[in-house]
Protein backbone atom coordinates (compact mmCIF):
# COMPACT_ATOMS: atom_id res chain seq x y z
CA UNK A 1 0.00 0.00 0.00
CA UNK A 2 2.13 2.94 -1.07
CA UNK A 3 1.76 6.42 0.57
CA UNK A 4 3.67 8.70 2.67
CA UNK A 5 3.77 7.76 6.44
CA UNK A 6 4.26 10.40 9.33
CA UNK A 7 5.64 9.89 12.85
CA UNK A 8 4.60 10.25 15.35
CA UNK A 9 1.24 11.63 15.11
CA UNK A 10 1.30 13.53 18.36
CA UNK A 11 4.28 15.33 19.65
CA UNK A 12 5.08 16.80 23.05
CA UNK A 13 8.27 18.83 23.85
CA UNK A 14 9.95 20.55 26.45
CA UNK A 15 10.83 24.27 25.08
CA UNK A 16 14.61 24.05 24.36
CA UNK A 17 14.56 20.75 22.91
CA UNK A 18 15.37 20.06 19.42
CA UNK A 19 12.77 17.41 17.95
CA UNK A 20 13.17 15.51 14.78
CA UNK A 21 9.51 14.98 12.89
CA UNK A 22 9.78 11.51 10.46
CA UNK A 23 8.51 11.63 7.20
CA UNK A 24 8.81 8.28 5.12
CA UNK A 25 7.37 7.76 1.76
CA UNK A 26 7.30 4.53 -0.59
CA UNK A 27 5.67 6.09 -4.03
CA UNK A 28 9.28 6.40 -5.52
CA UNK A 29 8.68 10.20 -5.72
CA UNK A 30 12.06 12.59 -6.21
CA UNK A 31 10.61 15.89 -4.54
CA UNK A 32 9.43 16.02 -0.90
CA UNK A 33 8.07 19.61 0.88
CA UNK A 34 7.47 20.13 4.47
CA UNK A 35 5.12 22.39 5.63
CA UNK A 36 3.06 24.21 8.94
CA UNK A 37 -0.25 25.19 9.54
CA UNK A 38 -1.44 27.20 12.08
CA UNK A 39 -4.82 27.47 13.13
CA UNK A 40 -6.70 29.85 10.29
CA UNK A 41 -3.67 30.31 8.29
CA UNK A 42 -2.81 28.21 5.07
CA UNK A 43 0.07 26.01 4.52
CA UNK A 44 3.62 27.31 4.63
CA UNK A 45 6.29 26.00 3.36
CA UNK A 46 9.17 25.31 5.49
CA UNK A 47 12.13 23.31 3.45
CA UNK A 48 12.00 21.25 0.31
CA UNK A 49 13.89 18.94 -1.65
CA UNK A 50 13.89 18.10 -5.28
CA UNK A 51 16.29 15.29 -5.28
CA UNK A 52 18.69 13.15 -2.93
CA UNK A 53 21.01 15.07 -1.29
CA UNK A 54 19.81 18.36 -2.14
CA UNK A 55 17.05 21.28 -0.29
CA UNK A 56 16.38 24.26 -0.61
CA UNK A 57 14.52 26.18 2.04
CA UNK A 58 10.74 28.04 1.73
CA UNK A 59 9.09 30.73 2.86
CA UNK A 60 9.76 29.91 6.97
CA UNK A 61 12.81 27.98 7.33
CA UNK A 62 14.47 29.46 10.29
CA UNK A 63 14.74 27.73 13.01
CA UNK A 64 14.57 24.08 11.44
CA UNK A 65 16.64 22.11 9.32
CA UNK A 66 15.96 18.92 6.90
CA UNK A 67 18.17 16.56 5.10
CA UNK A 68 17.67 14.21 2.27
CA UNK A 69 19.88 11.36 2.90
CA UNK A 70 17.36 8.78 0.98
CA UNK A 71 14.88 8.92 -1.85
CA UNK A 72 12.22 7.94 1.00
CA UNK A 73 12.98 10.23 3.53
CA UNK A 74 12.68 14.11 4.81
CA UNK A 75 13.30 14.27 8.30
CA UNK A 76 12.46 17.69 9.80
CA UNK A 77 14.22 18.68 12.47
CA UNK A 78 12.87 21.93 14.64
CA UNK A 79 15.59 23.74 16.32
CA UNK A 80 15.25 25.72 19.96
CA UNK A 81 15.84 28.54 18.08
CA UNK A 82 12.03 28.29 16.34
CA UNK A 83 10.69 30.73 18.25
CA UNK A 84 6.67 29.52 17.94
CA UNK A 85 6.99 25.59 16.98
CA UNK A 86 3.08 24.77 18.22
CA UNK A 87 1.80 23.88 14.77
CA UNK A 88 0.61 20.85 12.51
CA UNK A 89 3.26 20.10 10.64
CA UNK A 90 2.84 18.44 7.14
CA UNK A 91 4.91 16.38 5.09
CA UNK A 92 3.77 15.88 1.08
CA UNK A 93 5.33 14.60 -1.79
CA UNK A 94 5.37 14.96 -6.11
CA UNK A 95 6.73 12.80 -8.74
CA UNK A 96 8.93 15.87 -9.84
CA UNK A 97 8.84 19.36 -9.95
CA UNK A 98 4.88 20.98 -9.98
CA UNK A 99 2.04 18.67 -10.45
CA UNK A 100 -0.17 17.43 -7.58
CA UNK A 101 0.91 16.71 -4.08
CA UNK A 102 0.98 13.62 -1.60
CA UNK A 103 0.27 14.75 1.90
CA UNK A 104 1.06 12.53 4.84
CA UNK A 105 -1.57 12.76 7.79
CA UNK A 106 0.24 15.23 9.97
CA UNK A 107 2.11 15.35 13.07
CA UNK A 108 0.96 17.66 15.19
CA UNK A 109 3.40 19.02 17.86
CA UNK A 110 3.16 20.76 20.82
CA UNK A 111 6.09 22.60 22.79
CA UNK A 112 5.44 23.09 26.64
CA UNK B 1 5.26 38.57 -5.13
CA UNK B 2 2.56 36.31 -5.52
CA UNK B 3 -0.78 36.55 -3.41
CA UNK B 4 -3.64 33.94 -3.08
CA UNK B 5 -6.77 35.12 -1.27
CA UNK B 6 -9.82 32.56 -0.80
CA UNK B 7 -12.78 35.05 -0.45
CA UNK B 8 -14.64 33.55 2.49
CA UNK B 9 -13.41 31.42 5.50
CA UNK B 10 -16.85 29.84 6.07
CA UNK B 11 -19.35 28.77 3.78
CA UNK B 12 -22.69 27.06 5.29
CA UNK B 13 -25.43 25.83 2.62
CA UNK B 14 -28.15 23.40 2.77
CA UNK B 15 -27.90 19.56 1.14
CA UNK B 16 -29.01 19.35 -2.48
CA UNK B 17 -27.28 22.88 -3.05
CA UNK B 18 -24.36 23.89 -5.20
CA UNK B 19 -21.69 25.01 -3.02
CA UNK B 20 -19.51 27.62 -4.64
CA UNK B 21 -15.96 28.41 -3.80
CA UNK B 22 -13.56 31.34 -4.50
CA UNK B 23 -10.23 31.38 -5.05
CA UNK B 24 -8.58 34.70 -6.46
CA UNK B 25 -4.68 35.70 -7.41
CA UNK B 26 -2.27 38.58 -7.85
CA UNK B 27 1.10 39.63 -8.89
CA UNK B 28 1.03 36.36 -10.83
CA UNK B 29 0.57 34.52 -13.60
CA UNK B 30 0.53 30.66 -12.77
CA UNK B 31 0.56 27.96 -15.31
CA UNK B 32 -1.96 25.89 -13.34
CA UNK B 33 -4.44 25.78 -10.01
CA UNK B 34 -5.12 23.02 -7.94
CA UNK B 35 -7.92 22.39 -5.27
CA UNK B 36 -7.37 20.06 -2.63
CA UNK B 37 -9.96 18.95 0.27
CA UNK B 38 -8.76 19.03 4.52
CA UNK B 39 -10.90 16.85 7.44
CA UNK B 40 -9.71 18.11 10.55
CA UNK B 41 -6.39 16.75 11.90
CA UNK B 42 -5.53 15.20 8.71
CA UNK B 43 -3.85 15.93 5.58
CA UNK B 44 -4.86 17.68 2.37
CA UNK B 45 -6.31 15.55 -0.23
CA UNK B 46 -5.90 16.48 -4.15
CA UNK B 47 -9.25 17.01 -6.03
CA UNK B 48 -8.53 18.77 -9.33
CA UNK B 49 -5.82 20.54 -11.09
CA UNK B 50 -6.42 22.85 -13.82
CA UNK B 51 -3.89 24.64 -16.13
CA UNK B 52 -4.01 27.43 -17.56
CA UNK B 53 -5.71 27.04 -21.11
CA UNK B 54 -8.19 25.02 -19.68
CA UNK B 55 -11.77 27.29 -19.28
CA UNK B 56 -13.22 24.63 -17.10
CA UNK B 57 -12.80 20.80 -15.55
CA UNK B 58 -15.10 18.56 -13.96
CA UNK B 59 -15.02 15.00 -11.98
CA UNK B 60 -17.66 13.44 -11.22
CA UNK B 61 -20.11 16.53 -8.81
CA UNK B 62 -17.03 18.57 -8.94
CA UNK B 63 -16.50 21.81 -11.48
CA UNK B 64 -13.62 23.85 -11.87
CA UNK B 65 -13.31 26.72 -13.60
CA UNK B 66 -10.38 28.91 -14.60
CA UNK B 67 -10.33 32.46 -15.26
CA UNK B 68 -6.91 34.13 -16.07
CA UNK B 69 -8.21 37.37 -16.79
CA UNK B 70 -10.37 38.01 -14.24
CA UNK B 71 -7.42 36.20 -12.03
CA UNK B 72 -10.12 33.66 -10.51
CA UNK B 73 -10.82 30.18 -10.25
CA UNK B 74 -14.46 28.76 -8.91
CA UNK B 75 -14.90 25.53 -7.04
CA UNK B 76 -18.50 23.82 -7.68
CA UNK B 77 -19.62 21.03 -5.38
CA UNK B 78 -23.35 19.90 -7.21
CA UNK B 79 -26.12 18.27 -5.12
CA UNK B 80 -24.00 18.98 -2.06
CA UNK B 81 -24.37 16.29 1.12
CA UNK B 82 -22.78 16.88 4.40
CA UNK B 83 -20.44 14.38 3.95
CA UNK B 84 -19.05 17.26 1.53
CA UNK B 85 -18.24 19.23 4.66
CA UNK B 86 -14.74 20.09 5.08
CA UNK B 87 -12.00 22.54 4.68
CA UNK B 88 -10.96 23.08 0.82
CA UNK B 89 -7.74 24.77 -0.23
CA UNK B 90 -6.91 26.04 -3.59
CA UNK B 91 -3.02 26.17 -4.58
CA UNK B 92 -1.02 27.66 -6.94
CA UNK B 93 2.14 26.96 -8.88
CA UNK B 94 5.31 28.57 -7.11
CA UNK B 95 7.23 28.48 -10.80
CA UNK B 96 10.21 27.26 -11.80
CA UNK B 97 10.93 25.66 -8.12
CA UNK B 98 7.74 23.90 -8.62
CA UNK B 99 6.36 24.62 -5.06
CA UNK B 100 2.66 25.37 -4.71
CA UNK B 101 1.17 28.51 -2.73
CA UNK B 102 -2.09 27.77 -1.21
CA UNK B 103 -4.81 29.59 0.10
CA UNK B 104 -6.01 29.64 3.69
CA UNK B 105 -8.71 27.44 2.88
CA UNK B 106 -12.35 27.89 2.90
CA UNK B 107 -14.46 25.74 5.53
CA UNK B 108 -17.88 24.12 3.82
CA UNK B 109 -20.57 22.81 6.03
CA UNK B 110 -23.23 21.55 4.55
CA UNK B 111 -26.30 20.84 6.41
CA UNK B 112 -28.88 17.73 6.00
Amino acid sequence: DGGITQSPKYLFRKEGQNVTLSCEQNLNHDAMYWYRQDPGQGLRLIYYSQIVNDFQKGDIAEGYSVSREKKESFPLTVTSAQKNPTAFYLCASSPGQGGRQFFGPGTRLTVL
Amino acid sequence: SQKIEQNSEALNIQEGKTATLTCNYTNYSPAYLQWYRQDPGRGPVFLLLIRENEKEKRKERLKVTFDTTLKQSLFHITASQPADSATYLCALDGGSQGNLIFGKGTKLSVKP
